[in-house]
């Protein structure tokens, strides 16, 4: 049985560029929710995708957008990098917006 | 606001011995959950446990131990008879299930608690 799965696992970006990362949940889950984890700290929430509509946002601004698919699956966008924005990106999937959360290996973005 | 503080930054204890890490947390609501995850080097939060608020019995699971207190706003790990492959950041979350909404709301985490076992 598969786990959370990220792609791609690393990526170099410039300021200024655009940058779209995904997320595979486990098998059975449908809601997939988003941290951003910067060096030494602890996640912090984005946003949650239930039903492909997103259902719960963290403190971020507008630049960070996602979507969820039919399937499930889920993108996060990144628009206007910024320097900042380095951090390692976690995607969490749950059988529901109630349960536990698994998470998957992230994508550690570099933001140059 | 929720808030989850977890005061000791890194731990540095040698195989064998037993360890405890802190975890205090703060929420105005009545109902929510307590996690911890373990993050390896390689990056992934690995899910421990998960407890309600309802819910203050202690939990054993082979060398690993929580001690949830209400009354204190805690909820303690204790690794039994460390071993190297404990080494690792550990978080502890919190989840609040605001009944407003039905749904149980972002974990909010602490800063992680660096953990070093050596031989």
């Amino acid at each position: 049985d598969a786990g959370v799965t990220q792609s791609p696992t690393h990526l170099i970006k410039t300021r200024g560029q655009q940058v779209t990362l995904r997320c595979s949940p486990k098998s059975g889950h449908d809601t997939v929710s988003w941290y951003q984890q910067a060096l030494g700290q602890g996640p912090q929430f984005i946003f949650q995708y239930y039903e492909e509509e997103e259902r719960q946002r963290g403190n971020f601004p507008d630049r960070f957008s996602g979507h969820q698919f039919p399937n499930y699956s889920s993108e996060l966008n990144v628009n206007a990098l910024l320097l900042g924005d380095s951090a390692l990106y976690l995607c969490a999937s749950s059988e529901s917006p109630t349960d536990t959360q698994y998470f998957g290996p992230g994508t550690r973005l570099t933001v140059l | 606001a929720q808030k989850v503080t977890q005061a000791q930054t890194e731990i540095s204890v040698v195989e064998k011995e037993d360890v405890t890490l802190d975890c205090v947390y703060e929420t105005r609501d009545t109902t929510y959950y307590l996690f911890w995850y373990k993050q390896p080097p390689s990056g992934e939060l690995v899910f421990l446990i998960r407890r309600n608020s309802f819910d203050e019995q202690n939990e054993i699971s082979g060398r690993y131990s929580w001690n949830f207190q209400k009354s204190t706003s805690s909820f303690n790990f204790t690794i039994t008879a460390s071993q190297v492959v404990d080494s690792a950041v550990y978080f502890c979350a919190l989840s609040e299930f605001p009944v407003h909404t039905g749904t149980a709301s972002k974990l909010t985490f602490g800063t992680g608690t660096r953990l070093q076992v050596t031989l």
